[in-house]
């Protein structure tokens, strides 16, 4: 199946700093792909969709100065977390799809800590 | 946004037994997935269901989808140690495709 690989799987800031984590896809041209976040012992939680060459959407209650995203080409997009706090402590799984009629393929997450 | 609410929250069964999880959603789907997620790690993709599809296998898991009463139940028989993990249900909505969580079950198997 397709593959969707996250960089840094681990990741650990100080407050203050602005962190970017990466998702890639592999094997197939995502023009969509969306970024979740998960809190220890929750579910994941939808933060926002991007498209390929256009500005994100971002869900309701998501800070979009806090959080920005960039997919700048069709096997990219970035998730910059900007001035972190520990708040911000998480765990970022991205996924990726080709078209609006294709599957959904998740990365393997990042935790971020931010001390 | 959360679509789907899952049920029970928590789940400790004796190891052999079945178990059974739930999963309740909002809005018209085009599909349902379940997804399982070990402590700490990545999603694993289970099974999943299109909205014109009542029940489907898969190895140990059966999956059922009522769209009149908007929701589905997993289960897994004869459970192993190894599916230790929390279960969760997504549901991909017709009016935009995103894929939404459902809270998850936490599945203990006791040995």
């Amino acid at each position: 199946g397709a593959v969707v690989s996250q960089h840094p799987s681990r990741v650990i800031c100080k407050s203050g700093t602005s962190v970017k984590i990466e998702c890639r896809s592999l094997d197939f041209q995502a023009t969509t792909m969306f970024w979740y976040r998960q809190f220890p012992k929750q579910s994941l939680m939808l933060m926002a969709t991007s498209n390929e060459g256009s500005k994100a959407t971002y869900e309701q209650g998501v800070e979009k100065d806090k959080f920005l995203i960039n997919h700048a080409s069709l096997t990219l997009s970035t998730l910059t977390v900007t001035s972190a706090h520990p708040e911000d402590s998480s765990f970022y799984i991205c996924s990726a799809r080709e078209d609006r009629r294709s599957t959904q393929y998740f990365g393997p997450g990042t935790r971020l800590t931010v001390l | 946004s959360q679509q789907g609410e899952e049920d029970p929250q928590a789940l400790s069964i004796q190891e052999g037994e079945n178990a059974t999880m739930n999963c309740s959603y909002k809005t018209s789907i085009n599909n349902l997935q379940w997804y399982r997620q070990n402590s700490g790690r990545g999603l694993v993709h289970l099974i999943l269901i299109r909205s014109n599809e009542r029940e489907k296998h898969s190895g140990r898991l059966r999956v059922t989808l009522d769209t009149s009463k908007k929701s589905s139940s997993l289960l897994i028989t004869a459970s192993r140690a190894a599916d230790t993990a929390s279960y969760f249900c997504a549901t991909d909505a017709r009016r935009d495709d995103k894929i939404i969580f459902g809270k998850g079950t936490r599945l203990h198997i006791l040995p």
